[in-house]
């Protein structure tokens, strides 16, 4: 059974510390994304990688939040140092670009920073 | 760029009865639509898409959609509901080629009463 892999599912950290997150996207998979979903703000995309490029990260805040795919199995977020408003669920996603049809989603890192 | 509109934010409704959410999506370029389910502390799941050919989608659990495009409109819709339907629905939209990249509405929360 396919599916996208996060971890952890909840993390919860003290204010300036460093939060990773890790995603296994499917195998196979060439598009990833990441994704913040808050109450007030919905689902907003944060970062798109296709062949484990960074095609689009205009939604990350640059100054604190930064994204990589060392590998095709592995994609990573990190937000350094940590702030409250970053507090949120945080959805890796994968799909098959060249058929260009939906997202896989995983079932996200719930963030708590206090 | 595209948008999506769910003007809905909850929807109360009796089990048995009929139900509708409603999306509206706006876009220059030809899109490609989706309806997500996301239960209670999970990932999204994929519901149903369009991607061309029949204006009517049926997807998984006894619902189904209908693209009009003169309308810009891709309301979901399903005759029955259950209690287990209870959850919150998303539409989202992407341009045709544009790789799995989705914009998501701000969600729909059914819930389904006894």
């Amino acid at each position: 059974d396919a599916r996208v892999t996060q971890t952890p599912r909840h993390k919860v950290t003290e204010m300036g510390q460093e939060v990773t997150m890790r995603c296994q996207p499917i195998l196979g998979h060439n598009t990833v994304f990441w994704y913040r979903q808050t109450m007030m703000q919905g689902l907003e995309l944060l970062a798109y990688f296709r062949n484990r490029a960074p095609l689009d990260d205009s939604g990350m805040p640059k100054d604190r939040f930064s994204a990589e795919m060392p590998d095709a199995t592995l994609a990573t977020l990190k937000i350094q140092p940590s702030e409250p408003r970053d507090s949120a669920v945080y959805f890796c996603a994968s799909g098959l670009r060249d058929l260009n049809t939906e997202a896989f989603f995983g079932q996200g890192t719930r963030l708590t920073v206090v | 760029a595209q948008s999506v509109t769910q003007l809905d934010s909850q929807v109360p409704v009796f089990e048995e009865a009929p139900v509708e959410l409603r999306c509206n999506y706006s876009s220059s370029v030809s899109v490609y639509l989706f309806w997500y389910v996301q239960y209670p502390n999970q990932g999204l799941q994929l519901l149903l898409k369009y991607l061309s050919g029949s204006t009517l989608v049926k997807g998984i659990n006894g619902f189904e959609a209908e693209f009009n495009k003169s309308q810009t409109s891709f309301h979901l819709r399903k005759p029955s509901v259950h209690i287990s339907d209870t959850a919150e629905y998303f539409c989202a939209v992407t341009r045709t080629g544009g790789g799995n990249k989705l914009t998501f509405g701000t969600g729909t929360q059914l819930k389904v009463e006894l």
